[in-house]
């Protein structure tokens, strides 16, 4: 069975930089499919934040792109995710999450294992 | 990136069937997917693609598409399927975007 497992701190000063890890148990991340980042406000709905290939090719939220960072360590089995100068708006419940993808006839995209959730508060 | 509308609020009868749905141009080109989520917990996913379900997703659930319209249709109602629902596509520049989410009240 394939897990995630996130790392990272739960509290974070304003202008610092966010940085939380996830560990992927089960599945070799070298085998392939895509390994995503989606974050969840207090209260609010999903919004996707930025997506790894195993070869390091990125996917970024355009409204995020300046200040974040994805990347993956497939020795570790390990994908990362670091956003820059973050503000109190940047609170919220991260996920990490395995993404397949399909571009056949009619393509689409899943998520379909989840890591447990890491509340980051930004606050100092 | 393209964006995704779905009601705010969905209720059921218990039993009966709803249908919860998403709307946005990219699902023009690109299926949606779907996740439930329970308070205090990760999504899951329920269906994606044409009409899949992963394993051990009951068949109540199942989804269509029909133009720039997604739907998730609930058939059969239960409790524990109350929770909110996401949607989730790509789109042109292979960007992802979510819905806003669906509450769905069982009653």
């Amino acid at each position: 069975q394939v897990q995630l497992q996130q790392s990272g701190p739960g509290l974070v000063k304003p202008s610092e930089t966010l940085s939380l890890t996830c560990t992927v148990s089960g599945y070799s991340i070298s085998s392939g499919y895509y390994w995503g980042w989606i974050r969840q406000p207090p209260g609010k709905g999903l919004e996707w934040i930025g997506s790894i290939y195993r070869s390091g090719s990125t996917y970024y939220n355009p409204s995020l792109k300046s200040r974040v960072t994805i990347s993956v360590d497939t020795s570790k089995n390990q994908f990362s995710l670091k956003l820059s100068s973050v503000t109190a708006a940047d609170t919220a419940v991260y996920y990490c999450a395995r993404e397949g993808k399909y571009y056949g006839s009619g393509s689409y995209y899943w998520l379909d294992f989840w890591g447990q959730g890491t509340l980051v508060t930004v606050s100092s | 990136s393209s964006e995704l509308t779905q009601d705010p609020a969905v209720s059921v009868a218990l039993g009966q069937t709803v249908r919860i749905t998403c709307q946005g141009e990219s699902l023009r080109s690109s299926y949606a997917s779907w996740y439930q989520q329970k308070p205090g917990q990760a999504p899951v996913l329920v269906i994606y693609g044409k009409n899949n379900r992963p394993s051990g997703i009951s068949d109540r659930f199942s989804g269509s598409s029909s133009g720039s319209t997604a739907s998730l249709t609930i058939t059969g109602a239960q409790a524990e399927d109350e929770a909110d629902y996401y949607c989730n596509t790509r789109d042109s520049s292979d960007d992802r975007v979510f819905g806003g989410g669906t509450k769905l009240t069982v009653l």
